[in-house]
């Protein structure tokens, strides 16, 4: 069975800070791993990464995997209150093209 | 908003009713997917059609019926639920993955489920 664990599961950090969140699987034939935010409603999709050590960037946001290791991490630069939210880690693999989910970062920005 | 367009937005109803969660994606994807989601975690897997054909059934109960009548739209027949499906109910489409590419999910903003 896949499983994708998540780390911390809540960070309350100030505005202006940098945040690592951190996620590890174990998953029967790795296709993908996928970061998504979620606020309110839909998980809205931040990167997709399947190949070790290349980094992804969009912004202040940025991603890493590591296949040999088996972790990802997503990293935010100089926060803002805007980047509250849970950040969920999903992982895909084993032949099917469903997601097997993290418990997700809930991370708080105060101002 | 997204692309992936889910209605109702909120639904509510008794054990005994019938009702039908609605998903439409006009992306061109291949792909959709039916997750649920109960409160303070994360989204599971309940159904996967690729190319109109149902690939992937979690073991759900059959008091949940999918249908994709056509690659745009998918369907979620609810029939005799219990008050522990109160939950979000949300929609993805991708397109499917290869042995050459894979494609991330995009997620409509769900329905909202409540069983009296």
């Amino acid at each position: 069975e896949d499983k994708v664990v998540q780390s911390p599961l809540s960070l309350v950090v100030h505005e202006g800070d940098t945040v690592t969140l951190n996620c590890s699987y174990e998953v029967t034939n790795f296709r993908s791993l996928l970061w998504y935010k979620q606020e309110k409603k839909a998980p809205t999709f931040l990167f997709m990464l399947t190949s070790s050590g290349i980094e992804k960037k969009s912004g202040r946001l940025s991603s890493i995997l590591d296949k040999k290791e088996l972790f990802s991490i997503l990293n935010i630069t100089a926060t803002q209150t805007g980047d509250s939210a849970i950040y969920l880690c999903a992982v895909e693999g084993g032949g099917a093209d469903g997601l097997t989910f993290g418990k997700g970062t809930h991370l708080i920005i105060q101002p | 908003d997204t692309e992936v367009t889910q209605t109702p937005k909120h639904l509510v109803m008794g054990m005994t009713n019938k009702k039908s969660l609605k998903c439409e994606q006009h992306m061109g994807h291949r792909a959709m997917y039916w997750y649920k989601q109960k409160a303070k975690k994360p989204p599971e897997l309940m159904f996967v059609y690729s190319y109109e054909k149902l690939s992937i059934n979690e073991s759900v109960p059959s008091r949940f019926s999918p249908e994709c009548p056509n690659s745009s739209l998918l369907n979620l027949h609810l029939h005799a639920l219990q008050p522990e499906d109160s939950a979000l109910y949300l929609c993805a489409s991708s397109q499917p993955n290869t042995e050459y590419s894979n494609q991330p999910q995009h997620f409509g903003d769900g329905t909202r489920l409540s069983i009296l």
